[in-house]
């Protein structure tokens, strides 16, 4: 079965800092896709970033990033010189194909950003 | 309106009475989701339709029947819910009718409360 893990219920950081958010999984498949969802108190899931399996170059886009480490299962989102409006439950999410649709998520992580 | 709606955004019943959440996407996307979110655990994905088809019911109670006249609404009838229940139910859309897209548009979410 595949699962999704984020092993870090709260975190915290100041702002302009960087932080790094945690997340491994679990799968058989070779080719699937694994996402980063921001969930803002305002509650409307947004998606912060995407990685394809099949590609080795981590995703980037504007102060977020991914270490994608594939024979490790792990996925982790960088976020660089963090903003007022970056806090947020961040879910880690899995996809494949063969799911009928179905998004894994992980439990989530509630990231505070500290004036 | 753009994107995903949900309707009402906040709902209290009682647990013999009966409810019904709306969700209206505008993206011109061919499946729907139901997602039932509680506190500190990931996302579970309830129901999924394609072009008004259910393909999907992850063993969901029959106290939760959901409903697709069409692609663009999707409905989730409530009755003689559980305080258990009490949650964020969350509606998403995708484009592909056979499922293989990953992209998924989440609605605001109706959190809901069972007394």
């Amino acid at each position: 079965a595949q699962t999704v893990t984020q092993s870090q219920p709260e975190m915290s950081v100041q702002e302009a800092e960087t932080v790094t958010l945690s997340c491994t999984y679990d799968t058989s498949e070779s080719d699937y896709y694994l996402f980063w969802y921001k969930q803002p108190p305002s509650r409307q899931m947004i998606l912060v970033i995407r990685q394809e399996a099949y590609k080795q170059q981590n995703a980037t886009e504007n102060r977020f990033s991914v270490n994608f480490q594939k024979a490790a299962k792990s996925f982790s989102l960088k976020i660089s010189d963090s903003q007022l409006g970056d806090a947020a439950m961040y879910f880690c999410a899995y996809f494949h194909s063969s799911n009928t649709g179905k998004l894994i998520f992980g439990q989530g992580t509630t990231l505070q950003v500290k004036p | 309106e753009t994107g995903v709606t949900q309707t009402p955004r906040h709902l209290v019943m009682g647990m013999t009475n009966k409810k019904s959440l709306k969700c209206e996407q505008h993206l011109g996307h061919n499946a729907m989701y139901w997602y039932k979110q509680s506190a500190k655990k990931p996302l579970e994905l309830m129901f999924v339709y394609s072009l008004e088809e259910r393909v999907e019911n992850n063993s969901v109670p029959s106290r939760f029947s959901p409903e697709c006249p069409n692609s663009s609404h999707l409905f989730l009838h409530l009755h003689t819910l559980q305080p258990e229940d009490s949650a964020l139910y969350l509606c998403a859309s995708s484009p592909s009718r056979d499922l293989s897209s990953y992209e998924q548009y989440f609605g605001p979410g109706t959190r809901l409360t069972v007394t």
